[in-house]
């Protein structure tokens, strides 16, 4: 799989829209970003993944570069409750291997 | 319900005691992994399997062992536990669906202190 590189930490304001960034320069044509969080001491969750497109849930946006090799994680209006260990992992679609986790941006809401 | 739990949630041990840590997952997932965090790190592989007969070493399996006793479930054993073992272990399971691809969801994760 391609490595990332991310920020070790960032802060953001409450209510503000927190963007993290990933680089993935390596990356192949057939490999997605996946993004997942861990709030304090928790098991990681999924939040989000895509291709080349920009994505949107209920949780966050994904907007990949045009030449994939970076991509912005969006929480549109930070809470508290969103400070955790973001991992933005790049992986094959439905690759018969194991997902392996980075150290992640630490992202620290601020009230 | 959880659909991945973990047991126990909190274990002190002494060194060179034998111990398990037990996942179950009611997701009717193929696939779970065992991954262990120290503080300052990330998530590391220990052991990966991804049916009830396939089983394969992650990043650091040395010290540990698995069995998958069933699709639900996953032990990860220490045979014989030292201190630099105590860390954070989780759980997780995962599934392969056509056109959404691979995520994982994780059990809340075992304490464990080895003294």
């Amino acid at each position: 799989d391609a490595k990332t590189t991310q920020p070790p930490s960032m802060d953001c304001a409450e209510g503000r829209a927190a963007n993290l960034p990933c680089n993935h320069s390596t990356i192949s044509g057939n490999e997605y970003v996946y993004w997942y969080r861990q709030i304090h001491s928790q098991g990681p969750q999924y939040i989000i993944h895509g291709l080349k497109n920009n994505e949107t849930n209920e949780m966050a946006s994904l907007i990949i570069t045009e030449d994939r090799k970076s991509s912005t994680l969006i929480l549109p209006h930070a809470t508290l409750r969103d400070t955790a260990v973001y991992y933005c992992i790049v992986r094959v679609l439905n690759r018969d291997d194991k997902i392996i986790f980075g150290k992640g941006t630490r992202l620290h809401i601020l009230p | 319900d959880a659909d991945v739990t973990q047991t126990p949630r909190n274990r002190i041990t002494k060194t060179g005691k034998r111990i398990m840590l037990e996942c179950s997952q009611t997701k009717g997932h193929d696939r779970m992994y065992w991954y262990r965090q120290d503080p300052g790190l990330g998530l590391r592989l220990i052991y990966y399997s991804f049916d009830v007969k396939d089983i394969n070493k992650g990043e650091i399996s040395d010290g540990y062992s698995v069995s998958r006793q069933a699709q639900a479930k996953f032990s990860l054993s220490l045979e014989s536990a030292i201190p630099n073992q105590t860390a954070l272990y989780f759980c997780a399971t995962s599934d392969l669906s056509a056109g959404v691809g691979e995520t994982q969801y994780f059990g809340p994760g075992t304490r464990l202190l080895v003294l």
